[in-house]
């Protein structure tokens, strides 16, 4: 069945920087676009940014662009998120997720992962 | 842009129906929205998507208990026999050309 694993969370203090993974399986991994999503402490959902399905096309948030790179590795079948000069405001759970439709822009993920918190505090 | 309003918090019965509402901006009837399911110490599912003709598709293991209608701007998710793991948050999502995914709320959904 497919799965979606994230890892790497963590408390950084504001201005670092860090890795999330997401490792996924039970798919043809190569052929999704996929997506981080983010949920901040007592609110509603981010979409923070996408990577199509061959790693060309990458899409961010106004919020994060500058500071966040979303990555793939097809060979490993892994997803990335590299964060930098993270703020306060970046705390939250970042989920990745797959979109619908393979080789395909459907609009919304029919797979989530469980997610992996980030805080940023001093 | 497009927006999307739900209802802060449902509560129904146990056993019973209930009907969450997800409203488009006006101007975005003819908008396809996506149902999550958010419960807690669970990862998030999607349920399905609901077409501006009211057609939907479920996602895999959805159960039958939860189906989706639409009329004008409101896209709707409809639970029947409501269960306690039902309780959970639930949101709805959008897209469109250009513009990435987007969010509503979310509905609290607590079962009495």
């Amino acid at each position: 069945q497919v799965q979606l694993v994230e890892s790497g969370g963590g408390v950084v203090q504001p201005g670092g920087s860090l890795r999330l993974s997401c490792a996924a399986s039970g798919f043809t991994f190569s052929s999704y676009s996929l997506h981080w999503v983010r949920q901040s402490p007592g609110k509603g959902l981010e979409w923070v940014a996408e990577i199509s399905y061959d790693g060309s096309k990458k899409y961010y948030a106004e919020s994060v662009k500058g500071r966040i790179t979303i990555a793939r590795d097809n060979s490993k079948n892994t997803l990335y998120l590299q964060m930098n000069s993270l703020r306060p405001e970046d705390t939250a759970v970042y989920y990745c997720a797959r979109e619908a439709g393979s080789h395909d822009t459907s609009g919304y993920p029919d797979y989530w992962g469980q997610g992996t918190l980030v805080a940023v505090s001093s | 842009q497009v927006v999307l309003t739900q209802s802060p918090s449902a509560s129904a019965s146990l056993g019973a129906s209930v009907k969450l509402t997800c409203t488009l901006i006006s101007g975005h009837s003819s908008y396809a929205i996506a149902w999550h399911q958010f419960q807690p110490e669970k990862g998030p599912r999607f349920l399905m998507k609901v077409n501006s003709d009211g057609s939907h598709i479920k996602g895999d293991g959805t159960p039958d208990r939860f189906s989706g209608s639409s009329s004008g701007t409101e896209r709707y998710l409809i639970i029947s026999s409501l269960q306690s793991e039902d309780e959970a948050d639930y949101y709805c999502q959008t897209w469109a050309t250009g513009i990435d995914w987007v969010f509503g709320g979310g509905t609290r959904l607590t079962v009495l």
